[in-house]
């Protein structure tokens, strides 16, 4: 089974400071790249996502980077504040396929 | 528009019972997947369902099933149950084959 490998497992950012996550993947035909975050007793919630035909996407504090080459993207929150504690899980897929999901990371952002 | 509807939230089962989760997806939403989600093994794909019919499945063994309805709405099942299926268990809708919106999910324990 195709793998998507993420980290940290766990992250400690004060309130302000930027919270960034990386993921990796294997096969080269997935072509949508999701982050998602997910609260406890919640289900995991849609944050942003990314085609491979463009290096980043910016949507307020978040943002994906993504590379490629190095079948690396990332994921930024800048300015992070405590209500962004939470679990975020990247994701992919291609087309019609069903997604495959990283393990998660659990960000505390510190008051 | 309403969201991803699943019942019951919460479900407690012994072994070797069998179980049934009920998902209903957003309006117009035609695609309906399954996770399981446990902190051993994060988020795994059960299966997906495109109107009424089963396009895509993960490596779970035959004891879970599902099916989807005329309406769209999904049902999946667990017989003979075990310890190990003691899980979060989500369904995710989607109308384009990329985007999916999870709903809250069924937490079930087995005893």
């Amino acid at each position: 089974q195709q793998q998507v490998k993420q980290s940290p497992q766990s992250l400690i950012v004060q309130k302000g400071g930027i919270s960034i996550i990386n993921c990796a993947y294997e096969n080269t035909a997935f072509d949508y790249f999701p982050w998602y975050q997910q609260f406890p007793g919640k289900g995991p919630a849609l944050l942003i996502a990314i085609r491979p035909d463009v290096s980043e996407k910016k949507e307020g504090r978040f943002t994906i980077s993504f590379n490629k080459s190095a079948k690396q993207f990332s994921l930024h929150i800048m300015d992070s504040q405590p209500g962004d504690s939470a679990t975020y899980f990247c994701a992919t897929n291609n087309y019609g396929q069903n997604f495959v999901f990283g393990p998660g990371t659990r960000l505390s952002v510190l008051p | 528009k309403a969201g991803v509807t699943q019942t019951p939230r919460y479900l407690i089962k012994t072994r070797g019972q069998q179980v049934t989760l009920s998902c209903s997806p957003i309006s117009g939403h035609r695609s309906v997947s399954w996770y399981q989600q446990t902190p051993g093994q994060g988020l795994q794909f059960l299966f997906e369902y495109f109107s009424e019919t089963q396009r895509n499945k993960g490596n779970f063994p035959g004891r879970f099933s599902g099916r989807q309805f005329s309406n769209s709405r999904s049902e999946m099942n667990v017989s003979t149950l075990e310890l190990g299926d003691s899980a979060l268990y989500l369904c995710a809708s989607s109308l384009n084959l990329n985007e999916q919106f999870f709903g809250p999910g069924t937490r079930l324990t087995v005893l």
